[in-house]
Protein backbone atom coordinates (compact mmCIF):
# COMPACT_ATOMS: atom_id res chain seq x y z
CA UNK A 1 0.00 0.00 0.00
CA UNK A 2 0.83 3.49 -0.34
CA UNK A 3 3.50 4.52 2.14
CA UNK A 4 5.37 7.60 3.66
CA UNK A 5 8.86 7.76 5.04
CA UNK A 6 10.90 10.56 6.31
CA UNK A 7 14.00 10.96 8.30
CA UNK A 8 13.56 10.24 12.14
CA UNK A 9 13.95 13.10 14.68
CA UNK A 10 14.56 14.95 16.46
CA UNK A 11 16.68 17.18 14.26
CA UNK A 12 18.32 20.08 16.82
CA UNK A 13 20.05 23.33 14.83
CA UNK A 14 20.98 26.43 15.77
CA UNK A 15 19.06 29.32 14.43
CA UNK A 16 19.91 30.69 10.56
CA UNK A 17 21.26 26.60 10.44
CA UNK A 18 20.37 25.38 6.76
CA UNK A 19 17.36 22.39 7.23
CA UNK A 20 16.66 19.64 5.27
CA UNK A 21 13.94 16.60 6.71
CA UNK A 22 14.22 13.83 3.77
CA UNK A 23 10.59 12.18 2.34
CA UNK A 24 10.45 9.53 -0.24
CA UNK A 25 7.09 7.83 -0.55
CA UNK A 26 5.53 4.53 -2.17
CA UNK A 27 2.73 5.63 -3.86
CA UNK A 28 0.36 4.13 -7.15
CA UNK A 29 -0.64 6.47 -9.28
CA UNK A 30 0.14 10.31 -9.19
CA UNK A 31 0.10 11.54 -5.66
CA UNK A 32 -0.34 14.51 -4.67
CA UNK A 33 2.73 15.54 -1.42
CA UNK A 34 2.32 17.98 1.55
CA UNK A 35 4.03 18.83 4.32
CA UNK A 36 2.42 19.94 7.77
CA UNK A 37 3.44 21.55 10.57
CA UNK A 38 2.41 21.04 14.43
CA UNK A 39 3.50 23.69 16.51
CA UNK A 40 3.24 22.55 20.35
CA UNK A 41 -0.36 22.14 21.13
CA UNK A 42 -1.78 22.52 18.49
CA UNK A 43 -3.61 20.80 15.10
CA UNK A 44 -2.22 21.04 11.87
CA UNK A 45 -1.46 22.99 9.85
CA UNK A 46 -0.75 22.63 5.64
CA UNK A 47 2.76 23.97 5.12
CA UNK A 48 3.00 23.45 1.88
CA UNK A 49 2.59 21.30 -1.41
CA UNK A 50 2.73 20.04 -4.74
CA UNK A 51 0.67 18.13 -7.01
CA UNK A 52 2.69 16.75 -9.83
CA UNK A 53 6.18 16.04 -10.55
CA UNK A 54 8.89 18.70 -10.60
CA UNK A 55 6.22 21.03 -8.89
CA UNK A 56 8.26 23.29 -6.21
CA UNK A 57 6.04 23.78 -3.01
CA UNK A 58 6.98 27.06 -0.71
CA UNK A 59 5.71 28.93 2.05
CA UNK A 60 7.60 30.84 4.91
CA UNK A 61 10.54 30.00 3.55
CA UNK A 62 10.20 26.64 3.32
CA UNK A 63 10.68 24.70 0.00
CA UNK A 64 10.17 20.87 -1.11
CA UNK A 65 10.46 19.87 -4.74
CA UNK A 66 8.22 16.92 -5.97
CA UNK A 67 11.07 14.51 -7.08
CA UNK A 68 9.09 11.44 -9.43
CA UNK A 69 12.12 10.03 -10.34
CA UNK A 70 13.36 9.13 -6.88
CA UNK A 71 10.04 9.32 -4.77
CA UNK A 72 10.83 12.08 -2.69
CA UNK A 73 9.62 15.46 -1.45
CA UNK A 74 12.32 16.92 0.51
CA UNK A 75 11.76 19.67 2.84
CA UNK A 76 14.00 22.47 2.95
CA UNK A 77 14.51 25.86 4.67
CA UNK A 78 17.54 28.13 4.79
CA UNK A 79 17.77 30.04 7.38
CA UNK A 80 15.68 28.33 10.36
CA UNK A 81 14.13 30.62 13.25
CA UNK A 82 13.48 29.78 16.78
CA UNK A 83 9.78 29.55 15.87
CA UNK A 84 10.43 26.79 13.34
CA UNK A 85 10.60 24.35 16.04
CA UNK A 86 7.42 22.41 15.67
CA UNK A 87 6.96 18.63 14.36
CA UNK A 88 6.74 18.47 10.69
CA UNK A 89 5.37 15.92 8.57
CA UNK A 90 5.23 14.75 4.97
CA UNK A 91 2.07 13.16 3.66
CA UNK A 92 0.61 12.18 0.15
CA UNK A 93 -3.11 11.87 -1.24
CA UNK A 94 -3.99 9.83 -4.51
CA UNK A 95 -5.24 11.59 -7.21
CA UNK A 96 -9.30 11.70 -6.89
CA UNK A 97 -9.24 10.52 -3.18
CA UNK A 98 -9.16 12.06 0.19
CA UNK A 99 -7.37 9.54 2.21
CA UNK A 100 -4.08 11.30 3.28
CA UNK A 101 -1.10 9.02 4.06
CA UNK A 102 1.22 11.07 7.34
CA UNK A 103 4.89 10.21 7.66
CA UNK A 104 6.06 9.34 10.77
CA UNK A 105 6.71 13.20 11.61
CA UNK A 106 10.19 14.90 12.31
CA UNK A 107 10.29 17.18 15.71
CA UNK A 108 12.44 20.33 14.70
CA UNK A 109 13.98 22.12 17.82
CA UNK A 110 15.77 25.54 16.82
CA UNK A 111 18.64 26.95 19.48
CA UNK A 112 18.89 30.11 19.47
CA UNK B 1 -10.77 30.26 4.27
CA UNK B 2 -12.16 27.20 4.95
CA UNK B 3 -12.29 26.24 8.32
CA UNK B 4 -12.65 22.57 10.54
CA UNK B 5 -13.39 23.32 14.25
CA UNK B 6 -13.03 20.58 16.96
CA UNK B 7 -14.67 20.87 20.16
CA UNK B 8 -13.45 20.73 23.08
CA UNK B 9 -9.91 20.92 22.98
CA UNK B 10 -9.09 19.76 25.74
CA UNK B 11 -10.88 17.40 27.92
CA UNK B 12 -11.06 15.19 30.54
CA UNK B 13 -12.70 12.05 31.88
CA UNK B 14 -13.02 9.12 34.18
CA UNK B 15 -12.42 6.05 33.31
CA UNK B 16 -15.80 3.89 32.27
CA UNK B 17 -17.20 7.14 31.07
CA UNK B 18 -18.08 7.75 27.14
CA UNK B 19 -16.97 11.24 25.94
CA UNK B 20 -17.85 13.23 22.79
CA UNK B 21 -15.71 14.96 20.43
CA UNK B 22 -17.27 17.04 17.58
CA UNK B 23 -15.93 17.91 14.26
CA UNK B 24 -17.83 20.75 12.23
CA UNK B 25 -16.87 22.27 8.93
CA UNK B 26 -17.47 25.88 9.78
CA UNK B 27 -18.02 27.67 6.16
CA UNK B 28 -18.30 24.90 3.94
CA UNK B 29 -20.37 21.55 3.48
CA UNK B 30 -18.26 18.34 4.06
CA UNK B 31 -19.54 14.75 2.78
CA UNK B 32 -16.77 13.02 4.01
CA UNK B 33 -14.63 13.89 7.10
CA UNK B 34 -12.02 11.67 8.42
CA UNK B 35 -10.91 10.91 12.12
CA UNK B 36 -7.15 10.75 13.17
CA UNK B 37 -5.57 9.22 16.16
CA UNK B 38 -2.06 10.88 17.50
CA UNK B 39 -0.03 9.27 19.98
CA UNK B 40 2.69 11.22 22.14
CA UNK B 41 5.74 11.29 19.50
CA UNK B 42 3.95 9.50 16.80
CA UNK B 43 2.26 9.94 13.55
CA UNK B 44 -1.71 10.27 12.51
CA UNK B 45 -3.15 7.02 12.14
CA UNK B 46 -6.54 7.52 9.90
CA UNK B 47 -9.40 5.73 12.56
CA UNK B 48 -12.07 5.97 10.30
CA UNK B 49 -14.00 7.79 7.29
CA UNK B 50 -17.43 9.24 7.84
CA UNK B 51 -19.89 9.40 5.56
CA UNK B 52 -22.92 12.15 5.92
CA UNK B 53 -25.86 10.01 6.30
CA UNK B 54 -23.98 6.58 6.23
CA UNK B 55 -22.25 4.17 8.29
CA UNK B 56 -18.43 5.23 8.82
CA UNK B 57 -15.38 3.10 7.57
CA UNK B 58 -13.42 1.89 10.12
CA UNK B 59 -9.64 0.97 9.40
CA UNK B 60 -8.06 -2.35 10.48
CA UNK B 61 -7.78 -2.74 13.57
CA UNK B 62 -9.95 0.40 15.20
CA UNK B 63 -13.21 -0.77 17.59
CA UNK B 64 -16.29 0.17 16.06
CA UNK B 65 -18.29 -0.25 18.78
CA UNK B 66 -15.29 1.94 21.03
CA UNK B 67 -15.09 4.53 18.87
CA UNK B 68 -18.49 5.89 17.05
CA UNK B 69 -18.67 8.32 14.63
CA UNK B 70 -21.56 10.06 13.71
CA UNK B 71 -22.26 11.94 10.25
CA UNK B 72 -25.74 13.50 10.68
CA UNK B 73 -25.31 16.54 9.14
CA UNK B 74 -22.69 17.94 5.68
CA UNK B 75 -21.15 20.44 8.63
CA UNK B 76 -20.66 18.02 11.48
CA UNK B 77 -19.34 14.68 12.72
CA UNK B 78 -18.78 13.24 15.95
CA UNK B 79 -16.78 10.82 17.67
CA UNK B 80 -17.56 9.09 20.91
CA UNK B 81 -15.06 7.09 22.65
CA UNK B 82 -16.99 4.95 24.58
CA UNK B 83 -16.00 3.51 28.00
CA UNK B 84 -13.02 5.39 27.84
CA UNK B 85 -9.97 3.68 29.26
CA UNK B 86 -6.49 5.23 30.25
CA UNK B 87 -4.78 3.65 26.93
CA UNK B 88 -7.13 5.44 24.82
CA UNK B 89 -5.87 8.88 26.09
CA UNK B 90 -4.85 10.67 22.91
CA UNK B 91 -4.61 13.32 20.57
CA UNK B 92 -7.53 12.91 18.48
CA UNK B 93 -7.53 15.21 15.16
CA UNK B 94 -10.26 15.65 12.23
CA UNK B 95 -10.41 16.28 8.84
CA UNK B 96 -12.40 17.77 6.01
CA UNK B 97 -12.77 18.20 2.55
CA UNK B 98 -15.42 20.75 0.87
CA UNK B 99 -16.88 18.21 -1.54
CA UNK B 100 -14.98 17.23 -4.77
CA UNK B 101 -12.11 14.42 -3.99
CA UNK B 102 -8.62 15.74 -4.21
CA UNK B 103 -9.71 19.21 -3.16
CA UNK B 104 -7.97 20.99 -0.48
CA UNK B 105 -8.47 18.93 2.88
CA UNK B 106 -8.66 21.13 6.13
CA UNK B 107 -7.65 20.06 9.54
CA UNK B 108 -9.21 20.68 12.97
CA UNK B 109 -7.02 21.97 15.90
CA UNK B 110 -7.36 18.86 17.38
CA UNK B 111 -8.85 17.28 20.98
CA UNK B 112 -6.70 16.11 23.79
CA UNK B 113 -8.38 13.43 25.64
CA UNK B 114 -6.79 12.17 29.25
CA UNK B 115 -9.05 9.63 30.75
CA UNK B 116 -7.87 8.82 34.10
Amino acid sequence: GDSVTQMEGPVTLSEEAFLTINCTYTATGYPSLFWYVQYPGEGLQLLLKATKADDKGSNKGFEATYRKETTSFHLEKGSVQVSDSAVYFCALRNTGGFKTIFGAGTRLFVKA
Amino acid sequence: GAVVSQHPSWVICKSGTSVKIECRSLDFQATTMFWYRQFPKQSLMLMATSNEGSKATYEQGVEKDKFLINHASLTLSTLTVTSAHPEDSSFYICSASPGVAGNTIYFGEGSWLTVV
